[in-house]
C-alpha cells in the first residue's frame, strides 16, 4: 500500500517567521509529486507539479524542494502572512496513468 | 473559462437515503475524478471516469456509483446512505500532463 505522510499536522507560525514542513512518499516508482494549497470553504489550489530529482520550484514567497531518492519533498514559506494560513496538502503520483495518492495535510495558522 | 464546477454546494439527507452529485469538468478536460473528504483528513480517491468509463476506483463500496457523459461532466451517486458517508465531496478534473488536479468548489452532504 502506497503511503502519503505529512508532517507536521499543524503548525502555529508568527507573522513574519518563516517555516517549512515535510512530504514523504514511496522512493520507487516516482512520476510526480505535486503541493496543494487548501483554504477553508475553498477548492484545493496547485502549487506545484514537481517531476526530476533535485527539482526546486518558487511561487512569490512559497518554495519547493524535491529529492526523489530518499522520497520526501519540503515546503517553504518566507515571511509568513496571514493569507498563508490553510492546509497544505501533497499527493504522490506513481505513474501517469494512476490515481494522486494524498498526504492528509499541514494545517499552518499564522498568527499576527 | 469556466473552471470545475459541482452542485449543490450543500445537502442533507437522512440515513437509508440515495444521492446524487453533479461536476461539469474544465474545458479541454476528459478526466473527471471524484474525491471524498473527511474532517481532518485529505481527500479520499473515490475514482476517476476517462471516456465514459470508469478507469480506477479507490477502497469505496459498491454503494458508490459514478458515470460519465459524452460532455465530459460527471455524476457521483451514493445509494443507502450511511452516517459516514457526511463529509465534502470533492470533483477534480484532470490535464494530460502528470494528472494535476484541478478541483471545484465541492458538495457538502451531510446524513442524519
Amino acid at each position: 500500500i502506497l503511503n502519503v505522510e505529512q508532517s507536521p499536522q499543524s503548525l502555529h507560525v508568527q507573522e513574519g517567521d518563516s517555516t517549512n514542513f515535510t512530504c514523504s512518499f514511496p522512493s520507487s516508482n516516482f512520476y510526480a509529486l505535486h503541493w496543494y494549497r487548501w483554504e477553508t470553504a475553498k477548492s484545493p489550489e496547485a502549487l506545484f507539479v514537481m517531476t526530476l530529482n533535485g527539482d526546486e520550484k518558487k511561487k512569490g514567497r512559497i518554495s519547493a524542494t524535491l529529492n526523489t531518492k530518499e522520497g520526501y519533498s519540503y515546503l517553504y514559506i518566507k515571511g509568513s502572512q496571514p493569507e498563508d494560513s490553510a492546509t497544505y496538502l501533497c499527493a504522490f503520483n506513481p505513474g501517469s496513468n494512476y490515481q494522486l495518492i494524498w498526504g492528509a495535510g499541514t494545517k499552518l495558522i499564522i498568527k499576527p | 473559462d469556466a473552471g470545475v464546477t459541482q452542485s449543490p454546494t450543500h445537502l442533507i439527507k437522512t440515513r437509508g437515503q440515495q444521492v446524487t452529485l453533479r461536476c461539469s469538468p474544465k474545458s479541454g478536460h476528459d478526466t473527471v475524478s471524484w474525491y471524498q473528504q473527511a474532517l481532518g483528513q485529505g481527500p479520499q480517491f473515490i475514482f476517476q471516469y476517462y471516456e465514459e468509463e470508469e478507469r480506477q476506483r479507490g477502497n469505496f463500496p459498491d454503494r458508490f456509483s459514478g458515470h460519465q457523459f459524452p460532455n465530459y461532466s460527471s455524476e457521483l451517486n451514493v445509494n443507502a446512505l450511511l452516517l459516514g458517508d457526511s463529509a465534502h465531496y470533492l470533483c477534480a478534473s484532470s490535464s494530460p500532463l502528470y494528472n494535476e488536479q484541478f478541483f471545484g468548489p465541492g458538495t457538502r452532504l451531510t446524513v442524519l
